[in-house]
Protein backbone atom coordinates (compact mmCIF):
# COMPACT_ATOMS: atom_id res chain seq x y z
CA UNK A 1 0.00 0.00 0.00
CA UNK A 2 1.83 3.39 -1.57
CA UNK A 3 1.10 6.60 -1.03
CA UNK A 4 0.22 8.40 -4.37
CA UNK A 5 2.01 10.94 -5.73
CA UNK A 6 1.66 14.59 -5.64
CA UNK A 7 3.52 17.67 -5.81
CA UNK A 8 3.87 19.23 -2.68
CA UNK A 9 2.80 22.70 -3.79
CA UNK A 10 1.62 24.71 -6.76
CA UNK A 11 1.01 28.36 -6.57
CA UNK A 12 -1.38 30.63 -9.37
CA UNK A 13 -2.71 33.93 -9.70
CA UNK A 14 -6.31 34.71 -9.12
CA UNK A 15 -8.51 34.14 -12.67
CA UNK A 16 -5.85 31.53 -13.83
CA UNK A 17 -6.26 27.68 -14.04
CA UNK A 18 -3.84 24.81 -12.19
CA UNK A 19 -3.63 21.38 -12.82
CA UNK A 20 -2.60 19.19 -9.80
CA UNK A 21 -1.29 15.54 -10.95
CA UNK A 22 -1.44 12.36 -8.54
CA UNK A 23 0.56 9.52 -9.81
CA UNK A 24 -0.18 5.94 -8.94
CA UNK A 25 0.72 2.59 -10.55
CA UNK A 26 -1.36 -0.07 -12.81
CA UNK A 27 -2.65 -1.37 -9.50
CA UNK A 28 -4.37 1.79 -8.53
CA UNK A 29 -5.31 4.55 -10.22
CA UNK A 30 -4.37 2.69 -13.85
CA UNK A 31 -6.85 -0.31 -12.95
CA UNK A 32 -9.43 1.60 -12.01
CA UNK A 33 -11.91 5.03 -12.82
CA UNK A 34 -12.49 5.05 -8.73
CA UNK A 35 -10.12 8.30 -8.13
CA UNK A 36 -11.46 11.00 -5.89
CA UNK A 37 -9.77 14.79 -5.25
CA UNK A 38 -10.30 16.26 -1.89
CA UNK A 39 -10.15 19.67 -0.53
CA UNK A 40 -9.27 20.59 2.86
CA UNK A 41 -8.90 23.99 4.56
CA UNK A 42 -6.84 24.26 7.65
CA UNK A 43 -8.36 22.59 10.87
CA UNK A 44 -11.43 21.45 8.80
CA UNK A 45 -12.21 18.10 7.67
CA UNK A 46 -11.84 17.27 4.13
CA UNK A 47 -14.48 17.96 1.24
CA UNK A 48 -15.09 15.54 -1.87
CA UNK A 49 -14.75 18.07 -5.09
CA UNK A 50 -14.53 15.06 -7.45
CA UNK A 51 -15.57 11.43 -7.26
CA UNK A 52 -15.03 8.49 -10.07
CA UNK A 53 -12.21 10.72 -11.93
CA UNK A 54 -13.97 12.93 -13.27
CA UNK A 55 -17.81 13.04 -11.66
CA UNK A 56 -18.41 16.74 -10.00
CA UNK A 57 -21.12 16.51 -6.19
CA UNK A 58 -23.90 18.38 -6.31
CA UNK A 59 -23.20 22.08 -4.88
CA UNK A 60 -19.21 21.86 -6.15
CA UNK A 61 -18.17 24.55 -8.41
CA UNK A 62 -18.13 23.77 -12.42
CA UNK A 63 -14.69 25.72 -12.41
CA UNK A 64 -13.32 22.12 -10.72
CA UNK A 65 -12.55 19.43 -13.03
CA UNK A 66 -10.94 16.01 -13.28
CA UNK A 67 -9.60 13.67 -15.83
CA UNK A 68 -6.99 10.32 -15.89
CA UNK A 69 -4.56 8.87 -18.02
CA UNK A 70 -2.93 5.45 -17.50
CA UNK A 71 -1.51 5.77 -14.11
CA UNK A 72 -1.89 9.34 -13.42
CA UNK A 73 -5.23 11.74 -12.65
CA UNK A 74 -5.25 15.01 -12.79
CA UNK A 75 -7.37 18.12 -11.08
CA UNK A 76 -7.98 21.44 -12.87
CA UNK A 77 -8.85 24.28 -11.38
CA UNK A 78 -10.19 26.83 -13.45
CA UNK A 79 -10.78 30.76 -12.89
CA UNK A 80 -8.38 30.54 -9.19
CA UNK A 81 -10.05 32.38 -6.63
CA UNK A 82 -9.15 32.95 -3.01
CA UNK A 83 -11.28 30.98 -1.76
CA UNK A 84 -9.60 27.57 -3.45
CA UNK A 85 -6.16 28.05 -1.56
CA UNK A 86 -5.82 24.25 0.76
CA UNK A 87 -4.44 21.61 0.66
CA UNK A 88 -6.05 19.18 -2.41
CA UNK A 89 -5.90 15.34 -1.78
CA UNK A 90 -5.81 12.74 -4.82
CA UNK A 91 -7.42 8.75 -3.04
CA UNK A 92 -7.23 6.32 -5.40
CA UNK A 93 -9.22 2.29 -4.93
CA UNK A 94 -6.42 0.05 -4.86
CA UNK A 95 -7.40 -3.27 -5.07
CA UNK A 96 -8.91 -5.90 -2.41
CA UNK A 97 -10.87 -3.37 -0.22
CA UNK A 98 -8.33 -1.02 0.37
CA UNK A 99 -7.58 3.00 -0.89
CA UNK A 100 -4.73 4.82 -0.70
CA UNK A 101 -4.14 8.61 -0.32
CA UNK A 102 -1.85 10.81 -2.30
CA UNK A 103 0.46 12.69 -0.05
CA UNK A 104 -1.26 16.09 -0.72
CA UNK A 105 -0.82 19.29 -2.96
CA UNK A 106 -0.58 22.88 -0.86
CA UNK A 107 -2.42 25.11 -3.57
CA UNK A 108 -1.23 29.12 -3.13
CA UNK A 109 -3.82 31.51 -4.86
CA UNK A 110 -1.08 34.68 -5.19
CA UNK B 1 -28.67 16.54 7.16
CA UNK B 2 -25.72 13.95 6.78
CA UNK B 3 -23.44 13.88 9.83
CA UNK B 4 -20.75 11.96 10.97
CA UNK B 5 -19.67 12.97 14.67
CA UNK B 6 -16.38 10.82 16.10
CA UNK B 7 -15.32 10.66 19.91
CA UNK B 8 -13.26 8.49 22.03
CA UNK B 9 -9.50 10.64 21.10
CA UNK B 10 -7.39 11.36 23.94
CA UNK B 11 -4.00 10.90 25.28
CA UNK B 12 -2.92 7.29 26.02
CA UNK B 13 0.41 5.54 26.84
CA UNK B 14 2.72 3.91 24.13
CA UNK B 15 1.13 0.05 24.21
CA UNK B 16 -2.44 1.14 25.05
CA UNK B 17 -5.75 1.11 23.66
CA UNK B 18 -8.56 2.69 22.77
CA UNK B 19 -11.73 2.22 21.02
CA UNK B 20 -13.09 5.60 18.81
CA UNK B 21 -16.88 5.99 17.65
CA UNK B 22 -18.08 7.75 15.23
CA UNK B 23 -21.77 8.52 15.36
CA UNK B 24 -24.29 9.17 12.84
CA UNK B 25 -27.57 10.81 11.83
CA UNK B 26 -29.83 11.90 9.14
CA UNK B 27 -29.59 8.80 6.45
CA UNK B 28 -29.22 5.13 6.20
CA UNK B 29 -26.67 3.85 7.95
CA UNK B 30 -27.10 0.35 7.25
CA UNK B 31 -27.13 1.15 3.60
CA UNK B 32 -23.45 2.33 3.65
CA UNK B 33 -19.75 1.31 3.58
CA UNK B 34 -17.64 3.17 6.30
CA UNK B 35 -14.01 4.13 6.84
CA UNK B 36 -11.49 5.31 8.95
CA UNK B 37 -8.91 7.68 7.91
CA UNK B 38 -5.81 9.49 9.32
CA UNK B 39 -3.89 12.84 9.73
CA UNK B 40 -1.02 13.00 11.77
CA UNK B 41 -0.45 16.45 12.43
CA UNK B 42 1.34 18.04 9.79
CA UNK B 43 1.11 15.52 7.72
CA UNK B 44 -1.46 14.02 4.80
CA UNK B 45 -4.30 11.60 4.86
CA UNK B 46 -4.15 8.26 5.41
CA UNK B 47 -7.00 5.48 4.70
CA UNK B 48 -6.66 3.28 7.55
CA UNK B 49 -9.62 0.45 7.41
CA UNK B 50 -13.40 0.36 5.96
CA UNK B 51 -16.14 -2.27 7.15
CA UNK B 52 -18.88 -3.09 4.42
CA UNK B 53 -22.59 -1.88 5.10
CA UNK B 54 -23.38 -5.23 7.19
CA UNK B 55 -20.36 -5.54 8.64
CA UNK B 56 -19.19 -8.40 7.41
CA UNK B 57 -16.06 -7.65 5.31
CA UNK B 58 -13.44 -5.22 6.66
CA UNK B 59 -10.36 -4.51 5.38
CA UNK B 60 -7.35 -2.54 6.75
CA UNK B 61 -3.98 -0.94 6.14
CA UNK B 62 -0.71 -2.53 6.61
CA UNK B 63 0.39 -0.28 9.06
CA UNK B 64 -2.61 -1.26 11.80
CA UNK B 65 -3.31 -4.71 10.45
CA UNK B 66 -3.61 -7.05 13.42
CA UNK B 67 -3.64 -4.08 15.92
CA UNK B 68 -7.01 -2.39 14.70
CA UNK B 69 -10.90 -3.53 14.37
CA UNK B 70 -13.17 -1.74 12.67
CA UNK B 71 -16.78 -2.86 13.33
CA UNK B 72 -20.26 -1.05 13.43
CA UNK B 73 -23.26 -1.53 15.41
CA UNK B 74 -26.20 -0.54 12.53
CA UNK B 75 -28.83 -0.42 15.51
CA UNK B 76 -27.51 2.01 16.86
CA UNK B 77 -26.25 3.63 13.86
CA UNK B 78 -22.47 3.89 15.04
CA UNK B 79 -19.40 2.97 13.79
CA UNK B 80 -16.18 2.24 15.76
CA UNK B 81 -12.27 1.49 15.75
CA UNK B 82 -10.79 -0.47 18.40
CA UNK B 83 -7.24 0.41 18.21
CA UNK B 84 -4.93 -1.91 20.39
CA UNK B 85 -0.79 -2.13 20.72
CA UNK B 86 -0.70 1.54 20.37
CA UNK B 87 2.18 3.47 19.12
CA UNK B 88 3.85 7.24 18.76
CA UNK B 89 2.95 6.93 14.82
CA UNK B 90 -0.51 6.47 15.38
CA UNK B 91 -1.10 10.15 16.52
CA UNK B 92 -3.15 11.78 14.33
CA UNK B 93 -6.81 12.73 14.03
CA UNK B 94 -9.32 10.27 13.13
CA UNK B 95 -12.25 10.85 10.86
CA UNK B 96 -14.84 8.57 9.77
CA UNK B 97 -16.39 8.81 6.23
CA UNK B 98 -19.32 7.48 4.52
CA UNK B 99 -18.93 5.66 1.12
CA UNK B 100 -17.69 3.00 -0.72
CA UNK B 101 -14.46 4.08 -2.99
CA UNK B 102 -15.52 7.89 -2.52
CA UNK B 103 -15.40 9.21 1.18
CA UNK B 104 -18.61 11.63 1.87
CA UNK B 105 -19.35 12.88 3.56
CA UNK B 106 -16.59 13.19 6.80
CA UNK B 107 -17.11 14.12 10.18
CA UNK B 108 -15.00 16.94 12.13
CA UNK B 109 -12.39 14.11 13.44
CA UNK B 110 -11.26 13.22 17.04
CA UNK B 111 -7.54 13.65 18.05
CA UNK B 112 -5.83 10.31 19.29
CA UNK B 113 -2.00 11.11 20.99
CA UNK B 114 0.15 8.20 21.97
CA UNK B 115 2.65 9.90 24.47
CA UNK B 116 4.09 8.33 27.74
Amino acid sequence: QSALTQPASVSESPGQSITISCTGTSSDVGSYNLVSWYQQHPGKAPKVMIYEVSKRPSGVSNRFSGSKSGNTASLTISGLQAEDEADYYCCSYAGSGTSAFGGGTKLTVL
Amino acid sequence: EVQLVESGGGLVQPGGSLRLSCTTSGFTFSNFWLHWVRQAPGKGLVWVSRINSDGSSTNYADSVKGRFTISRDNAKNTLYLQMNSLRAEDTAVYYCARGTYCFDPWGQGTLVTVSS
